[in-house]
């Protein structure tokens, strides 16, 4: 069953606005981290939050875990055309290691 | 530090062919993982290595699908008998330690003709 689903699939803004994505993941994990992938070539690691962290901060970027409705958020501030991409969150449970990841949130930013 | 480095980028095989897929890890990483993106998706996971070792490959079909990770050398994921479904996007990722963020290899893509 899909672990991480991200909302919505798509998501169209202008430059200097900001991009809230979000993923719900249905088991326990030990954290949960956001990639992102530009057309045709592999994923960046952008931010890995811990199941006892609530909020984390890089650049930019603002995640959230709220582990009691098991969801995640990725605020994206002050977009710039540069970050279209497609967005996804990967869980990695307490028990194995293996990333689970969803099918991602298609991110526009329009100049 | 080259990252990881994924070859070829392209690969197009006729069907029945085998395929292998090339992935050598950053230095100091000895966890590599492989998945596969069919276009517009997530990724979906195959198999989890150490070296010489096959943690979990619950996520790789049954036949014709195999994936190595030897002592020395790159890691090799095999496709024996290439069928046009096996088209897709084939990354392999990497890191120093199982709970720790990946890094992602450019991918290769799969054509099956």
């Amino acid at each position: 069953s899909q672990q991480g689903e991200e909302d919505p699939q798509a998501l169209s803004i202008q430059e200097g606005e900001n991009a809230t994505m979000n993923c719900s993941y249905k088991t326990s994990i030990n954290n949960l981290q956001w990639y992102r992938q530009n057309s045709g070539r592999g994923l960046v690691h952008l931010i890995l939050i811990r199941s006892n962290e609530r909020e984390k901060h890089s650049g930019r970027l603002r995640v959230t875990l709220d582990t009691s409705k098991k969801s995640s958020s990725l605020l994206i501030t002050a977009s710039r055309a540069a970050d279209t991409a497609s967005y996804f969150c990967a869980t990695q449970e307490t028990s194995g290691s293996r990333l689970t990841f969803g099918e991602g949130t298609q991110l526009t930013v329009n100049p | 530090n080259a990252g990881v480095m994924q070859n070829p980028r392209h690969l197009v095989r006729r069907r029945g062919q085998e395929a292998r897929l090339r992935c050598s890890p950053m230095k100091g990483h000895s966890h590599v993982y492989w998945y596969r993106q069919l276009p517009e998706e997530g990724l979906k996971f195959m198999v989890y290595l150490q070296k010489e070792n096959i943690i979990d490959e619950s996520g790789m079909p049954k036949e014709r699908f195999s994936a190595e990770f030897p002592k020395e050398g790159p890691s090799i994921l095999r496709i024996q008998q290439v069928v046009r479904g096996d088209s897709a996007a084939y990354f392999c990722a990497s890191s120093p330690q199982a709970q720790e963020g990946y890094t992602f290899g450019s991918g290769t893509r799969l054509t099956v003709v």
